[in-house]
């Protein structure tokens, strides 16, 4: 595709209802990141794949954020039971790889708006 | 753990004028990489310019260039000629060599220009 995309652009979720963050990152490329962006503040890294797998997941706030890219393109960031501190931008990011002495550019999407009430 | 900082909320230049924006940060590592990323108010976030550590000279994008000062830890950005479309959110941005952790952003500048 022409770029990374995100969908919905735009969701408000009652406290406590589960969330589904679609990323379409640029295709070919292996690596997929996923930020969230709370107001104000710079992106903060939640987790990385390459391909399929999830490398590292260090960033998720808490279990109920849980993260897959099962054919190694798409991704889905769900959170579950939603609290009012998950309201933040969404942002997702992909690169060419992300191998030792390879600057690859990290490419984002125009980021997901969740606003939980 | 890395961590940059961004001790400017928000500056603003007169258009045509030069403006620089600060970032320090902090690393035990020897080998990274620096970005900019700009983020216009539509939020999709685009890379500036980048700097590999190793390198000594500096990073030039037509009017967008640094001043790395790697024993200082600093990476400030410098905007020449400034223009309305420079206005937006201007985030630091630092990598790991090994790069499997992802970027480590400050909390941003926001620059104004003034027409």
């Amino acid at each position: 595709g022409a770029g990374v995309s995100q969908s919905p652009r735009y969701k408000v979720a009652k406290r406590g209802q589960d969330v589904a963050l679609r990323c379409d990152p640029i295709s070919g490329h292996v690596s997929l990141f996923w930020y969230q962006q709370a107001l104000g503040q710079g992106p903060e890294f939640l987790t990385y794949f390459q391909n399929e797998a999830q490398l590292d997941k260090s960033g998720l706030p808490s279990d109920r954020f849980f993260a897959e890219r099962p054919e190694g393109s798409v991704s889905t960031l769900k959170i579950q039971r939603t609290q009012q501190e998950d309201s933040a931008v969404y942002l997702c990011a992909s690169s060419l790889g992300i191998l030792a002495g390879a600057p690859y550019e990290q490419y984002f999407g125009p980021g997901t708006r969740l606003t939980v009430t | 753990a890395q961590t940059v900082t961004q001790s400017q909320p928000e500056m603003s230049v007169q258009e045509a004028e030069t403006v620089t924006l600060s970032c320090t940060y902090d690393t035990s590592e020897s080998d990274y990489y620096l970005f900019w990323y700009k983020q216009p108010p539509s939020r999709q976030m685009i890379l500036v310019i980048r700097q590999e550590a190793y390198k000594q000279q500096n990073a030039t994008e037509n009017r967008f260039s640094v001043n790395f000062q790697k024993a200082a830890k600093s990476f400030s950005l410098k905007i020449s000629d400034s223009q309305l479309g420079d206005a937006a959110m201007y985030f630091c941005a630092y990598r790991s060599e090994g790069g499997a952790d992802g970027l480590t952003f400050g909390k941003g500048t926001h620059l104004i220009i003034q027409p």
